[in-house]
């Protein structure tokens, strides 16, 4: 596709229940990045992708989240037993990973946790 | 340390400039970026600037850096209500990482 594109758009679940969030990067494109955007609040980093690998996951709040990347392109972002802490819109982006190379951004997914 | 920090609210006249500041904290930043968001999308970058750069202007858009201040500011000339969203200010961190102000909300009235 033209951009970076995520699913669902919207997630509404229940306290407890694990949730799988999709990332499909622009084409070629070899970095990825998950973003988390709460309300009020600016980006907060967690995990970058090189490829299938991610050398950085300082980001990540706590173990019950997990991320994969497979083939170099789609990734997925887990959060396991959910929290309403959660709640949040979950940003994909994806960048050629050259120096100065700007992030692309999906539309988000807003994962609200009831 | 990493910490862009940014005005929280704008609120200007239709036809009028814009001008949105930020201030970073890592002096070896490469590049800084605008993006804009609009309700319910995702992050479009508007513009960016290497720090060997003092000006940077794009159509409607004049960036300023002040490296020494690492001051960054962004300048819309004649805002359209189309203007109206969320602008970040964003410093590269290393390689790869974009640290990201939270975000300054402008208004624009007719």
């Amino acid at each position: 596709g033209a951009g970076v594109s995520q699913s669902p758009s919207n997630k509404v679940t229940e306290k407890g229940k694990d949730v799988e969030l999709r990332c499909d990067p622009i084409s070629g494109h070899t970095a990825l990045y998950w973003y988390r955007q709460s309300l009020g609040q600016g980006l907060e980093f967690l995990i970058y992708f090189q490829g299938n690998s991610a050398p950085d996951k300082s980001g990540l709040p706590s173990d019950r989240f997990s991320a994969e990347r497979t083939g170099g392109s789609v990734s997925t972002l887990t959060i396991q037993r959910t929290q309403q802490e959660d709640s949040a819109v979950y940003l994909c982006a994806s960048s050629l990973a050259k120096g100065g190379s700007p992030l692309h951004f999906g539309n988000g997914t807003r994962l609200t946790v009831t | 340390g990493e910490d862009v920090e940014q005005s929280l609210f704008l609120s200007v006249r239709e036809g009028d400039s814009s001008v949105i500041n930020c201030t970073y904290t890592d002096s070896s930043s490469t590049y800084l970026y605008w993006y804009k968001q609009e309700p319910g999308a995702g992050l479009q970058l508007l513009t960016y600037i290497f720090s060997n750069m003092d000006m940077k202007q794009d159509q409607r858009l004049t960036v300023l850096l002040n490296k020494k201040d690492k001051h960054l500011s962004l300048r819309i000339a004649d805002t359209q209500t189309g203007d109206s969203a969320i602008y970040f200010c964003a410093e590269s961190i290393g390689d790869y990482k974009l640290s990201f102000g939270a975000g300054t909300t402008v208004t624009v009235r007719a």
